[in-house]
């Protein structure tokens, strides 16, 4: 079955500094790979999305994310984060079955220090 | 468009209970997927209905049931409701072009006490 893990749970980063969040996935068929992201007290939301193509793919508000197949890997980064950009980040990946199912990581609580 | 609407927002309801939460997805989705977050669990799949027809089912027990309308609104069901159900169920449309990005609305927050 699709699976997806996060490392690193909670990250605590300075304005200005880089972001990388780790994400690795297990998975047979075609791939797909979603970032979502949950800012406090609003709706989960897309922030990017792998289907196919260019390996690093580029989503809203600056971040992105790169494809490694060799290394089951869909890091997420940002160059240089603002205090807005604490929230929690979730990787995920399609389920077996045709349809709309997401297997979600544990996701990433990431704090942004002004 | 507006987005996906649930309700109620909140929810506080006795061990035992039954408790019936609604999604509105956004006009023209098809699909509505649901899901639970909890703090020890994260974001886990219940179930996704597509055309009045459950299309998945995740790896919950039978308590827990849903629903879809012939206008794509959907509706899940918890019965003899426990602790540990107590949780943020969000609901998720898609408008079904394949695997799609999914649109997810602000939840209900559910209390078992």
């Amino acid at each position: 079955a699709q699976s997806v893990s996060q490392h690193n749970h909670h990250v605590i980063l300075s304005e200005a500094a880089s972001l990388e969040l780790g994400c690795n996935y297990s998975y047979g068929g075609t791939v797909n790979l979603f970032w979502y992201v949950q800012y406090p007290g609003q709706h989960l939301q897309l922030l990017l999305k792998y289907f196919s193509g260019d390996p690093l793919v580029k989503g809203i508000k600056g971040f992105e994310a790169e494809f490694i197949k060799s290394k089951f890997s869909f890091n997420l980064r940002k160059p240089s984060v603002q205090w807005s950009d604490t929230a929690e980040y979730f990787c995920a990946v399609p389920g077996n079955n045709a349809g709309n199912m997401l297997t979600f990581g544990g996701g990433t609580r990431l704090m942004v220090k002004p | 468009k507006a987005g996906v609407t649930q309700t109620p927002r909140y929810l506080i309801k006795t061990r035992g209970q039954q408790v019936t939460l609604s999604c509105s997805p956004i006009s023209g989705h098809r699909s509505v997927s649901w899901y639970q977050q909890t703090p020890g669990q994260g974001l886990q799949f219940l179930f996704e209905y597509f055309s009045e027809t459950q299309r998945n089912k995740g790896n919950f027990p039978g308590r827990f049931s849903g629903r879809q309308f012939s206008n794509s609104r959907s509706e899940m069901n918890v019965s003899t409701l426990e602790l540990g159900d107590s949780a943020l169920y969000l609901c998720a449309s898609s408008p079904d072009r394949g695997m799609d990005e999914q649109y997810f609305g602000p939840g209900t927050r559910l209390t078992v006490t």
